[in-house]
């Protein structure tokens, strides 16, 4: 059985300071990770994907994520937030094996930024 | 050009009425999902289709009744609202299953409220 925990279910920061959002998993299997963002009354976006290639997965808007097997851990991070930042964030745990397995999504991240 | 688009995005009814939730993609997949988002943001997958066959079934009440007319289309259709009812409910679609490596894109919801 997979599942995914995230750490925080709200986090602050101010604008132009760091970003970071914690998510660990478990899986029987080497995982795929996703981050989605959803912002206020929209859908979810695919941000990144970690697929057993490089760790180090860049995504769109200048998010970044880590996959750290040794941590069970896949944390997103952003070198500087921006405004339009603020949103819910899910971290999403996938069996690679294929095949009509399920998603298993965390219960998301708050991210909050003030000016 | 949406990728994913369901209609209405808003409805409110009353319960123990009829309704249905259109969703339609245009990217070519194969794969088309319903998933329910809670008020706590909590997604869970309720159904699956893989070329207009029946994949997924998760335990969802049978007054929910997914109707796939062709590999691009996925409604849903629910009978005798309740309360509980009440959630945004996300379209998405994907090339293959959820497993693994495959992308799955998400419409930008439907949030229904039974009054």
């Amino acid at each position: 059985a997979q599942s995914v925990t995230q750490l925080d279910s709200h986090v602050s920061v101010s604008e132009g300071t760091p970003v970071l959002l914690r998510c660990n998993y478990s899986s029987s299997y080497s995982p795929s990770l996703f981050w989605y963002v959803q912002h206020p009354n929209k859908g979810l976006q695919l941000l990144l994907k970690y697929t057993s290639a490089a760790t180090l997965v860049k995504g769109i808007n200048g998010f970044e994520a880590e996959f750290k097997k040794s941590e069970t851990s896949f944390h997103l991070t952003k070198p500087s937030a921006h405004m339009s930042d603020a949103a819910e964030y899910f971290c999403v745990v996938s069996d690679p094996a294929g095949g009509y397995s399920t998603l298993t999504f965390g219960k998301g991240t708050m991210l909050l930024v003030s000016p | 050009d949406t990728a994913v688009s369901q209609t209405p995005k808003y409805l409110v009814t009353q319960m123990g009425n009829d309704k249905s939730i259109k969703c339609e993609q245009n990217l070519g997949h194969d794969t088309m999902y319903w998933y329910k988002q809670d008020s706590k943001k909590f997604l869970k997958i309720m159904f699956s289709y893989n070329n207009k066959e029946l994949i997924i079934n998760e335990t969802v009440p049978n007054r929910f009744s997914p109707k796939s007319p062709d590999k691009a289309h996925l409604n849903l259709h629910i009978n005798s609202l309740e309360l509980g009812d009440s959630a945004v409910y996300f379209c998405a679609s994907s090339f293959g299953g959820q497993g693994g490596r495959n992308t799955i894109y998400f419409g930008e919801g439907s949030w229904l409220t039974v009054v």
